[in-house]
């Protein structure tokens, strides 16, 4: 079965810093993986996703993600960041040749301060 | 407007009563997914149904169950709502694997 540990549940940068926000996973196979970002009060809105390829990807808000997977990591980056950027990061993996059964971490949440 | 819908955002009702929350997508996706959150715990996955008819667990199933009968309704019945059902329920759907994946606005459940 497959796994995510996010290790960090609670993060602070001050706005303008680079973040990093760490994912770790298990999986037998070639995963997929996805961030994810929910707002206070709000579902969830995809960031970026992996399935193959360029193990760099880009995603929206400027948010960006590497596959290693030597270290069985996916980690999201974000070379400055905003305000409202503010939110709960959840990463998750996906099963299955549909990716059909996806597995999220617990969630990192990020405070930025002004 | 592309969306997925669910009904109702919010309950309150005690155990054993029987209930249903609806889910709803207008994107004509043939994947759509239940899920709920804890604090804590992230989002478990509940059911998943890859298409009309074909329904499959994810890694919480006990105590729920789902149907499929139409492409664009996936609703979640809670047969006999127990106070550890007490959460937070997010509906999704997509169309494809390399789609993305799009989720309702959540239904906070609260069993007594």
């Amino acid at each position: 079965a497959q796994s995510v540990t996010q290790p960090d549940i609670h993060i602070t940068v001050s706005e303008g810093a680079s973040l990093e926000l760490r994912c770790n996973y298990s999986y037998g196979a070639t995963p997929y993986l996805f961030w994810y970002v929910q707002s206070p009060g709000q579902g969830l809105q995809l960031l970026l996703k992996y399935f193959s390829g360029d193990t760099l990807v880009q995603g929206i808000k400027g948010f960006e993600a590497e596959f290693k997977r030597s270290q069985s990591s996916f980690n999201l980056r974000k070379p400055s960041v905003h305000w409202s950027d503010a939110a709960e990061y959840f990463c998750a993996v996906g099963a299955g040749g549909t990716a059909s059964k996806l597995t999220f971490g617990t969630g990192t949440r990020l405070q930025v301060t002004l | 407007e592309a969306q997925v819908t669910q009904n109702p955002r919010y309950l309150i009702t005690v155990t054993g009563k029987k209930l249903t929350v609806t889910c709803s997508q207008n994107m004509n996706h043939e994947y759509m997914s239940w899920y709920r959150q804890d604090p804590g715990l992230g989002l478990r996955q509940i059911y998943y149904s890859m298409n009309v008819e074909v329904t499959d667990k994810g890694d919480v199933p006990e105590g729920y169950k789902v149907s499929r009968k139409e492409k664009r309704n996936f609703p979640l019945i809670l047969e006999s709502p127990s106070p550890n059902q007490t959460s937070l329920y997010f509906c999704a759907s997509r169309r494809f694997l390399t789609d993305t994946q799009y989720f309702g606005p959540g239904t906070r459940l609260t069993v007594l």
